[in-house]
């Protein structure tokens, strides 16, 4: 029982190059969530997923892309990476009430 | 504007002392407040959540407190050991809402 698995663990990026981070749940939850990390501003929501099939924007979308591919699957993609995008990204299943979230280890990108 | 705080600043304690985190909030109607504990590299770890009709709960060495009058949360970690640094976070959630917001976090350090 894995729990939230996020790959890739780590990556650098040149400004303008795309890439997708992934995320599986093994928690059969219905709610997934994207978040970004950065110093001093805590844990901003980028997109998340009630279920399979939909997906919303969070505080700071702009930039990104979401699937949520299946139950168990929800990928993040930059389209044209930017400097601004370094950050560590984390990946969240969400249980029934009381809405416990389950995270992922978290990707630490660098966008150079 | 809504505003959840907690310490920036680290908090430093001596083995074996009762640590306490305060989580203060504004413009927040909560229903539910939750803590997590955040080791670095690591995504963040659900301990406890408290309601907006419950005025403190337990479990182990670690009590919270909901005050909704004071718009304060007070975590508490009794007989506190080395193994207890990390950082703490604070997360409110409104009413019929699964997407609680984060507060930037405390940095705990317990001191042998």
């Amino acid at each position: 029982n894995a729990g939230v698995t996020q790959t890739p663990k780590f990556q650098v990026l040149k400004t303008g190059q795309s890439m997708t981070l992934q995320c599986a749940q093994d928690m059969n939850h219905n709610s997934m969530y994207w978040y970004r990390q950065d110093p001093g501003m805590g844990l901003r929501l980028i997109y998340y997923s009630a279920s399979e099939g939909t997906t919303d924007k969070g505080e700071v979308p702009n930039g990104y892309n979401v699937s949520r591919l299946n139950k168990r699957e929800f990928s993040l993609r930059l389209e044209s990476a930017a400097p601004s995008q370094t950050s560590v990204y984390f990946c969240a299943a969400i249980g029934d009430p009381p809405y416990e979230q389950y995270f992922g280890p978290g990707t630490r990108l660098t966008v150079t | 504007s809504q505003k959840i705080e907690q310490n920036s600043e680290a908090l430093n304690i001596q083995e074996g002392k009762t640590a306490t985190l305060t989580c203060n909030y504004t413009n927040y109607s909560p229903a539910y407040l939750q803590w997590y504990r955040q080791d670095p590299g690591r995504g963040p770890v659900f301990l406890l959540l408290i309601r907006e009709n419950e005025k403190e709960k337990r479990k182990e060495r670690l009590k919270v407190t909901f005050d909704t009058t004071l718009k304060q949360s007070l975590f508490h970690i009794t007989a506190s050991q080395p193994a207890d640094s990390a950082t703490y976070l604070c997360a409110l959630g409104v009413g019929g809402s699964y997407i609680p917001t984060f507060g930037r976090g405390t940095s705990l350090i317990v001191h042998p």
